[in-house]
């Protein structure tokens, strides 16, 4: 086990709804990153905080947003769902985002299914 | 959207035998790589990393290979047992600061009694 957790484990959204999802990283990870995971595809990079500040962000829409809190839990928000943001959503943490053999470890996943 | 990925490679070993998962990165700027194991319904877990100023790294039954000349990255487990049927996923750093990670379209294990 990694120790990292989130939730829902599975969500039902329908289009034009707004959804969070939510990541506790390790005790100590400074650094959380979220990847959007489609169907039989490898993770995409969504964004990364670090200590509590956007550290990066892919190639996804503004209304993907994010919020990291001091207690090492964060937050991954989608407003204006579309039946395409139907995916499993992954954190994982890392010790510091500024190096790059910086090595992350994974959460469960929440698997998100827009309707 | 597109649909590559939907159908991933697979590779049928049996069990007892070695495996040899191949993954061709993108960026030649890349200093870190890391495989991944991920199980149905669950998250990627760390397997074993190289960093670009290293050309092998062993672990526990497993090895991983990477030819920088080529940009081409391999995995080996020895032994293969049926605990190892997965998905693997190479995954690359593209270097100049933070830890963005870019994910290969993955390789399905099948471990055959």
């Amino acid at each position: 086990e990694t120790g990292v957790t989130q939730s829902p484990t599975h969500l039902i959204k329908t289009r034009g709804q707004q959804v969070t999802l939510r990541c506790s990283s390790q005790s100590g990870h400074n650094t959380v990153s979220w990847y959007q995971q489609a169907l039989g595809q490898g993770p995409q990079f969504i964004f990364q905080y670090y200590r509590e500040e956007e550290n990066g962000r892919g190639n996804f829409p503004p209304r993907f947003s994010g919020l990291q809190f001091p207690n090492y839990s964060s937050e991954l928000n989608v407003n204006a769902l579309e039946l395409d943001d139907s995916a499993l959503y992954l954190c994982a943490s890392s010790l510091e985002g500024g190096v790059s053999t910086d090595t992350q470890y994974f959460g469960p996943g929440t698997r998100l299914t827009v309707l | 959207g597109e649909s590559v990925g939907l159908h991933l490679p697979t590779l049928s070993v049996q069990e007892g035998d070695n495996s040899i998962i191949n993954c061709a990165y993108s960026n030649s700027a890349s200093d870190y790589f890391i495989w991944y194991k991920q199980e149905s319904g669950k998250g990627p877990q760390f397997i074993i990393d190289i960093r670009s100023n290293m050309d092998k790294r062993q672990g526990q039954r497993v090895t991983v290979l990477l030819n920088k000349t080529v940009k081409h990255l391999s995995l080996q487990i020895a032994a293969t047992q049926p605990g190892d049927s997965a998905v693997y996923f190479c995954a690359e750093n593209g270097g100049g600061g933070g830890n963005k990670l870019t994910f290969g379209t993955g390789t399905q294990l099948k471990v055959e009694l």
